[in-house]
């Protein structure tokens, strides 16, 4: 089936590292995007790329870096200098239409040892 | 500007009864409008969504929402609450300013009672 996959489901940082979440899809999607989902809260954008080797920052992408250099993969890296990086981390992908949805994976939740 | 407002954080219904969580979008074009499901430590699940042609869609897990242009509302409802609707719901906004970008709102929890 397609679909995305992130990966790890859970993920722990201690202070001053840095640490790569995944995100994978098989859906030919050509668009991909970073949500981060704080308790209570919406989903706020940190990056997206609408095709490979390209992308832009979303509302919240300090302290985060991200790479596409194939179509199936965006990786987000959650380095040092986000101070509050405890959240729950949603990848999604979609065509790139504007009458399409965005589909997401399952989410990685990120804590602070 | 596009926006979408969601009216209640937080709607507790019985099992059995109707289930109304509320949307209003802003924009100066037509738009694009979604509804997702997220249960606990999942993702987003899209639930319905609109884009042209008729106003009442019918989604998955016996939902549906109507587009209503003269109040700029997509709420979203359900005859009959089940338990296993118990989730966050989010009506969303594709943005025409970026053709891959989607605004969502801050979400609705619901909750049913026994």
């Amino acid at each position: 089936d397609g679909g995305i996959t992130q990966s790890p489901k859970y993920l722990f940082r201690k202070e001053g590292q840095n640490v790569t979440l995944s995100c994978e899809q098989n859906l030919n999607h050509d668009a991909m995007y970073w949500y981060r989902q704080d308790p209570g809260q919406g989903l706020r954008l940190i990056y997206y790329s609408q095709i490979v080797n390209d992308f832009q920052k979303g509302d919240i992408a300090e302290g985060y870096s991200v790479s596409r250099e194939k179509k199936e993969s965006f990786p987000l890296t959650v380095t040092s200098a986000q101070k509050n990086p405890t959240a729950f981390y949603l990848c999604a992908s979609s065509t790139g239409f504007i009458n399409q949805p965005q589909h997401f994976g399952d989410g990685t939740r990120l804590s602070i040892l | 500007a596009q926006s979408v407002t969601q009216l209640g954080s937080h709607v507790s219904v019985s099992e059995g009864a109707l289930v109304l969580l509320r949307c209003n979008y802003s924009s100066s074009v037509p738009p694009y409008l979604f509804w997702y499901v997220q249960y606990p430590n999942q993702g987003l699940q899209l639930l319905l969504k609109y884009t042209t042609g008729a106003t009442l869609v019918k989604g998955i897990n016996g939902f549906e929402a109507e587009f209503k242009k003269s109040e700029t509302s997509f709420h979203l409802t359900k005859p009959s609450a089940h338990m296993s609707d118990a989730a966050e719901y989010f009506c969303a906004v594709s943005l025409y300013s970026s053709a891959s970008k989607i605004i969502f709102g801050s979400g609705t929890r619901l909750s049913i009672r026994p």
